[in-house]
């Protein structure tokens, strides 16, 4: 079945760039676009933005200016890097499965807790 | 802000039924039927339970139901269960720029 997995450190100081991985199993990395949501502590979601196995990406324009996803078709893996980060930015990152036809998120990793503190 | 709205809570005993509303605007639950349901329980990912407004995964109870009215979509839980208690999200592709939008979510307690 579909796996996705989050990895990267759980605490970034502010200013610094946060880092994350994806990686996908059990499906090819051509089948979805792959997505980005976060969910800061007791709140809503919110996307980050999505990439296709070609490098077409698209942001949330309330990040577009911090934000890159990355895609590494050989290894089975995206990545998210967030910019100039501030405690705002604390957050449980998602990685999704994202169906381009059908516009919904078919599978999730299980999170990872990002704390931005010094 | 989310750019969907929802109720930040509702509640209903068990084996009653409970809606969830979901408020958009036409560009995005009026004008596409690319709304989606995710339920997510404390610690964990959310899932998805309903999709392109009314439709249910396979492994998802026919006890959840979608739909849609002009702006306003829906998710209806017949028969509430305790393990409905959950939180509630909704989200819709828009043709805004913010292609991908959810709702603030909706806290369910089974009384």
């Amino acid at each position: 079945q579909v796996q996705l997995q989050e990895s990267g450190p759980g605490l970034v100081k502010p200013s610094e760039t946060l880092s994350l991985t994806c990686t996908v199993s059990g499906t090819s990395i051509s089948t979805y676009y792959w997505s980005w949501i976060r969910q800061p502590p007791g709140k809503g979601l919110e996307w980050i933005g999505y990439i296709y196995y070609s490098g077409s990406s698209n942001y949330n324009p309330s990040l577009k200016s911090r934000v890159t996803i990355s895609v590494d078709t050989s290894k089975n893996q995206f990545s998210l890097k967030l910019s100039s980060v501030t405690a705002a930015d604390t957050a449980v990152y998602y990685c999704s499965a994202y169906s381009g036809s059908r516009r919904l998120h078919d599978y999730w990793g299980q999170g990872t807790l990002v704390t931005v503190s010094s | 802000q989310s750019a969907l709205t929802q109720p930040a809570s509702v509640s209903g005993s068990p084996g009653q039924s409970i809606t969830i509303s979901c408020t958009g605007s036409s560009s995005d639950v009026g004008g596409y039927n690319h709304v989606s349901w995710y339920q997510q329980h404390p610690g964990k990912a959310p899932k998805l339970i309903i999709y392109d407004v009314s439709n249910r995964p396979s492994w998802v109870s026919n006890r959840f139901s979608g739909s849609k009215s002009a702006n306003t979509a829906s998710l209806t839980i017949s028969g509430l269960q305790a393990e409905d208690e959950a939180d509630y999200y909704c989200n819709s592709y828009s043709s805004s720029s913010t292609l991908v939008v959810f709702g603030g979510g909706t806290k369910l307690t089974v009384l």
